[in-house]
């Protein structure tokens, strides 16, 4: 079965340069959530996108910026890196608000593994 | 503040052992609790749990959850080195789907 995409996998940047991630969900998923996991941590809950519009706002810095297209794919955009900002970002798609919990839940993408250096 | 809470951080068993993973959470518009396994790359489902006192099981697996106590318990018996990960505990909002993971607990199997 189809599963989320995100690439690319390994992106290795210096401090104040740009990086985007992409995400490409399940095929039918049209809600995207982008989650940063710090090294030893817990995922952390960044933004989320429902049919190409922002449904909900989490620890995102201000530096980030992110978009859900027609094709319902995400991109995660990030400027100004620091070395902070190394991390694991997961992104992870559902069917969203069909209001029916089998169909809502979430599958993670493989992940994107940011190092600043 | 939401918070999900998990306990023990860490347990080392042997295998065929019996292990429970505990999850207590504190969220002010609860919808589920979900369970995930991660080995050292993206964490993937295990269980959803919307209703008290329904037990949800896949082989070895099982989990429960409790709405009045606000917890939930992971079972996993006879365990094999292959379910050496770490196994999280994340709570869903009702309004906007947003998953609050706990720190999760670092399973070893020994053989």
């Amino acid at each position: 079965a189809a599963g989320v995409i995100q690439s690319p996998r390994h992106l290795i940047k210096e401090k104040r340069e740009t990086a985007t991630l992409k995400c490409y969900p399940i095929p039918r998923h049209d809600t995207v959530y982008w989650y940063q996991q710090g090294p030893g941590q817990d995922p952390q809950f960044l933004i989320s996108f429902y049919e190409k519009m922002q449904s909900d706002k989490g620890s995102i810095p201000d530096r980030f910026s992110a978009q859900q297209f027609s094709d319902y794919h995400s991109e995660l955009n990030m400027s100004s890196l620091e070395l902070g900002d190394s991390a694991l970002y997961f992104c992870a798609s559902s069917q969203g608000t069909s209001g029916i919990p089998s169909l809502d839940t979430q599958y993670f993408g493989p992940g994107t593994r940011l190092t600043v250096l | 503040e939401d918070k999900v809470v998990q306990s023990p951080l860490s347990l080392v068993v042997h295998e065929g052992d019996t292990v429970t993973l505990n999850c207590s959470y504190e969220v002010t518009n609860f919808r589920s609790l979900l369970w995930y396994k991660q080995e050292k790359k993206a964490p993937t489902f295990l269980f959803m749990l919307t209703s008290s006192g329904i037990e949800k099981k896949s082989g070895r697996l099982s989990s429960i959850l409790d709405k009045k106590e606000l917890f939930s318990i992971l079972n996993i018996t006879a365990t094999q080195t292959g379910d050496s990960a770490v196994y999280l505990c994340a709570v869903e909002e009702g309004s906007n789907y947003k998953l609050t993971f706990g720190k999760g607990t670092l399973l070893t199997v020994n053989p």
